[in-house]
């Protein structure tokens, strides 16, 4: 199994702070014929199913803000959020679909100071 | 829009079977290029890929849960059900389903909490 290795386990970011979170991939998630990472970012509120924010590991989702930002390649991945916003604390999940089992990072907290 | 639905017993005893269905509305399950899966959570925990359908029926599971589960279609009733076989308290989590094709997608349903307890 492809091991996802999220930092930090939590966050504390005030208002319009940056955040940035990192993903790091027990081997590389990038597939050398099309050149894209196999890499995802899920945000998820409590009580809800993850959100995708994130795939190929920059491109965003349709509808979500462009202060979320995606970056990273082979083994090493950020997700930045460039503002935080207070509807933006949530768990954030990094997930591989390079192989099966498709493996998840542990997630990483982000609250507001 | 295509919606997932998942549903099932709330409760299940241990050493029993876990059964759940993920219902699909707004298109056909047996077209197209998809992945039908399931994952878990539990409570206060990360995510779980336990396993997926094709499109056209062919599976794939998590090897941490192959002994024990399996993922099947039912097109007539537009919806793929899980079974997961002799449970214990450690697969006590929510439940979700979704659907990609082949990269991760938004298409997940609410989730369903299922406790093994006697």
């Amino acid at each position: 199994d492809i091991v996802m290795t999220q930092s930090p386990d939590s966050l504390v970011v005030s208002l319009g702070e940056r955040a940035t979170i990192n993903c790091k991939s027990s081997q590389s998630v990038l597939y050398s014929s099309n050149n894209k990472n196999y890499l995802a970012w899920y945000q998820q509120k409590p009580g809800q199913p993850p959100k995708l924010l994130i795939y190929w590991a920059s491109t965003r989702e349709s509808g979500v803000p462009d202060r979320f930002s995606g970056s990273g390649s082979g083994t090493d991945f950020t997700l930045t959020i460039s503002s935080l916003q207070a509807e933006d604390v949530a768990v954030y999940y990094c997930q591989q679909y390079y192989g099966t089992p498709r493996t998840f990072g542990q997630g990483t907290k982000v609250e507001v100071k | 829009q295509v919606q997932l639905q998942e549903s099932g017993p709330g409760l299940v005893k241990p050493s029993q079977t876990l059964s759940l269905t993920c219902n699909v509305s707004g298109g056909p399950i047996n077209t197209g290029s998809y992945y039908w899966s399931w994952i878990r959570q539990p409570a206060g925990k990360g995510l779980e890929w336990i396993g997926r359908i094709y499109t056209s029926g062919t599976t794939t599971y998590n090897p941490s849960l192959e002994s024990r589960v399996t993922i099947s279609a039912d097109t007539s009733k537009n919806e793929f059900s899980l079974k997961l076989n002799s449970v214990t308290a450690a697969d006590t989590a929510v439940y979700y389903c979704a659907r990609d094709p082949g990269y991760p997608s938004n298409i997940w349903g609410q989730g369903t909490m299922v406790t093994v307890s006697s």
